[in-house]
């Protein structure tokens, strides 16, 4: 069964800290791997794609990290910011079509200061 | 802005009612999704347009649910005699399919709907 999980559930971290969030998944035929950011009422925005062959992949102060082997990825967090309190979301895509999407539960981030 | 827009931002109903739900994606993009979204989980994805057909529909889009893109711009999603289990967030996203399979679905910021 096509499956994404993550990990915290939640975690809370002080301003200015780092923070690793963790996605694992058991999609078949793999396809890409996506992060997205979701704000508390607004719709998911997209942080980073990587596909098969792409190990790591920055958006400013977010790097997201592929192991197409193990089938795990991270989501590095530097110096985090206020406004960096949201959901981050892991989705991976099968092989067979856009629209086949599996989308995790999501990581609640708080940055407290 | 010229995001995916979604309208209402919010709708309240009685139980029974019917909804509709309108979507307006970026201009260029001919792929539109719909999307369910409950607390704490990340969306389901409902069905998918590329252009104006309709090319996939997940079973969790029951007999009371239809969507439409009828000239492959704006989309609509109705509800026909909403359910206590209706309330949720829909979204909605669209993205370009010249791009491929890895380009990002951008999405509107939803549709919340509560069934009283």
């Amino acid at each position: 069964k096509n499956q994404v999980e993550q990990s915290p559930q939640s975690l809370i971290i002080l301003e200015g800290k780092n923070c690793t969030l963790q996605c694992n998944y058991t999609v078949s035929p793999f396809s890409n791997l996506r992060w997205y950011k979701q704000d508390t009422g607004r719709g998911p925005v997209s942080l980073t794609i990587m596909t098969f062959s792409e190990n790591t992949k920055s958006n400013g102060r977010y790097t997201a990290t592929l192991d197409a082997d193990t089938k795990q990825s991270s989501l590095h967090i530097t110096a985090s910011q206020l406004s960096d309190s949201a959901s981050y979301i892991c989705v991976v895509s099968a092989r067979r079509s856009n629209y086949q999407l599996i989308w995790g539960a999501g990581t609640k981030l708080i940055i407290k200061p | 802005d010229t995001g995916v827009s979604q309208n209402p931002r919010h709708k309240i109903t009685k139980r029974g009612q019917n909804v509709t739900f309108r979507c307006d994606p970026i201009s260029e993009h001919n792929r539109l999704y719909w999307y369910r979204q409950t607390l704490g989980q990340g969306p389901e994805f409902l069905t998918y347009f590329q252009n104006e057909a309709q090319l996939e529909k997940s079973r969790l889009l029951s007999d009371r649910f239809s969507a439409e893109r009828p000239k492959g711009s704006f989309s609509t999603l109705e509800i026909q005699r909403t359910e206590q289990g209706d309330s949720a967030m829909y979204l909605c996203a669209s993205s370009l399919a010249s791009q491929g399979l890895n380009q990002p679905q951008h999405f509107g910021d939803g549709t919340r709907l509560s069934i009283l």
